[in-house]
C-alpha cells in the first residue's frame, strides 16, 4: 500500500492569511492525487485533482501543487467558510487517504 | 446534481455482516463512474473498501477481499455493500462515493455503524 501523510493535524490561522497543507507519499504517485474539504455532519468536497486541478466551482484561492512523492494544498486569504477539515487521496496506485487536517480560525 | 445517500442499521453484532445501501439520485448508474464505499474509522484514517463499476464489474481493497461484497441492483439505482463477519475494528462511519479517473466527485453524508454486542 502507498501511505500517506499529512501535515498538520491541526492548524489555527487568521482570516485573510495563507495557509499549506502537506501530503507526502511513501512512493512517487504521478500526480495522482486530490484534495477534499470536509465540514462537520456534511460529505467531503472534491477540491483539487490531478495535483493542481482546480475542480469546477471551487473558489480560486485554492490551489494544489507537487510531484513525485511531495503535494501541498494552499489556501490564500483564508475566509470563515473555510474552516473544515481537509485531507488528500491518491489514486495512482489503488487509493489510500492522508489522515487530515482541522483547520480553525484564530 | 448527482445526490447519493446511504441507509442501514447503525447497530451491528460482532460475526453478523454489515448491509448497507446507496440510493443514487441524478444519475443512472449504469451510465459512468465508478461506485465505491469508503469508510472512515474513529480517530479519522479513512480507508477505500471497494467499487462496482457502471459495467458491474468489481474491485475490492485486498485488506478486505474475503469479506466484503458490493452489488448492485440497476432497476432501482442502488449499490450495496455486504462486510461480513464483522469486529468492533469495522466501527466507522460508511460513505458510498462516485468516482471517476480516480477521484471521488460526489459523496453521500455518510452513515455510522457501530459494531457491539
Amino acid at each position: 500500500d502507498i501511505q500517506m501523510t499529512q501535515s498538520p493535524a491541526s492548524l489555527s490561522a487568521s482570516l485573510g492569511e495563507t495557509v499549506t497543507i502537506e501530503c507526502r507519499a511513501s512512493e512517487d504517485i504521478y500526480n495522482g492525487l486530490a484534495w477534499y474539504q470536509q465540514k462537520p455532519g456534511k460529505s467531503p468536497q472534491l477540491l483539487i485533482y490531478n495535483a493542481n486541478s482546480l475542480h469546477t466551482g471551487v473558489p480560486s484561492r485554492f490551489s494544489g501543487s507537487g510531484s513525485g512523492t511531495q503535494y501541498s494544498l494552499k489556501i490564500n486569504s483564508l475566509q470563515s467558510e473555510d474552516v473544515a477539515s481537509y485531507f488528500c487521496q491518491q489514486y495512482y496506485d489503488y487509493d489510500t487517504f492522508g489522515a487530515g487536517t482541522k483547520l480553525e480560525l484564530k | 446534481e448527482i445526490q447519493l445517500q446511504e441507509s442501514g442499521p447503525g447497530l451491528v453484532k460482532p460475526s453478523q455482516s454489515l448491509s448497507l445501501t446507496c440510493s443514487v439520485t441524478g444519475y443512472t448508474i449504469t451510465s459512468g463512474y465508478d461506485w465505491s464505499w469508503i469508510r472512515k474509522f474513529p480517530g479519522n484514517k479513512m480507508e477505500w473498501m471497494g467499487y462496482i463499476s457502471n459495467s458491474g464489474s468489481t474491485n475490492y481493497n485486498p485488506s478486505l477481499k474475503i469479506r466484503i461484497s458490493i452489488t448492485r441492483d440497476t432497476s432501482k439505482n442502488q449499490f450495496f455493500l455486504q462486510l461480513n463477519s464483522v469486529t468492533t475494528e469495522d466501527t466507522a462511519t460508511y460513505y458510498c462515493a462516485s468516482q471517476g479517473l480516480g477521484r471521488f466527485d460526489y459523496w453521500g453524508q455518510g452513515v455510522m455503524v457501530t459494531v457491539s454486542s
